[in-house]
């Protein structure tokens, strides 16, 4: 089955400071990558949609210069928090999706906890 | 904008019995999608709906689109401890054919 990893899995960091997060998927190529935020007891947030070899989409309210997404390459997208503050803490979750597949081929990574002291 | 509004906001069941979860939305989907989220991992398909009317089973799931296309519902047979979780229901979100868009969540406890 296709694999999707995610690291680091857990992150504790100073105000403004920022965190990098990893997504990987290890077993297919994936020409989109997307990036959601859970917070506590909530559902999935659609934070952006990162494509290969071009700049992510965000949605609306979400902050690009705060969100740094890139897509470098088909097994890789990754996700900097910049200058985060406690109010970013969350539940980051990455999910890709397979080349030239349909919307249920999309593999969730098992999440990344980042708490901002 | 599009919302996924899922009832029971959470349950309680003892192990055997059946469950029954459902989801709505204001506007038509193409396509229902049902997750199951285990406590710290990301989501894992369960089943997924491409007709009205259409009735799709995973082992003890069983998921329906409704006829209307505003809604699905999620069925759980002898619910067993490892069926605790919260579960999804998703669809593409308006205009998109990838971007989903996520319910507000079931969450599901087990007793024995």
């Amino acid at each position: 089955g296709a694999v999707v990893s995610q690291h680091p899995s857990r992150v504790i960091c100073k105000s403004g400071t920022s965190v990098k997060i990893e997504c990987r998927s290890l077993d297919f190529q994936a020409t989109t990558m997307f990036w959601y935020r859970q917070f506590p007891k909530k559902s999935l947030m659609l934070m952006a949609t990162s494509n290969e070899g071009s700049k992510a989409t965000y949605e609306q309210g979400v902050e690009k210069d705060k969100f740094l997404i890139n897509h470098a390459s088909l097994t890789l997208s990754t996700l900097t928090v910049t200058s985060a503050h406690p109010e970013d803490s969350s539940f980051y979750i990455c999910s890709a999706m397979k080349a030239g597949t349909v919307i249920d081929t999309q593999y969730f990574g098992p999440g990344t906890r980042l708490t901002v002291l | 904008g599009q919302q996924l509004n899922q009832s029971p906001q959470s349950m309680f069941i003892q192990e055997g019995e059946d469950v029954s979860m459902n989801c709505t939305s204001s506007s038509i989907f193409n396509t229902w999608l049902w997750y199951k989220q285990d406590p710290g991992e990301g989501p894992v398909l369960l089943i997924a709906l491409y007709k009205a009317g259409e009735l799709t089973s995973n082992g003890r799931l069983t998921a329906q689109f409704g006829i209307t296309r505003k809604d699905s519902f999620l069925n759980i047979s002898a619910s067993i401890p490892s069926d605790v979780g919260i579960y999804f229901c998703a669809g593409p979100a308006a205009g998109t054919a990838s971007k989903l868009t996520f319910g507000t969540g079931t969450r599901l406890q087990v007793t024995l």
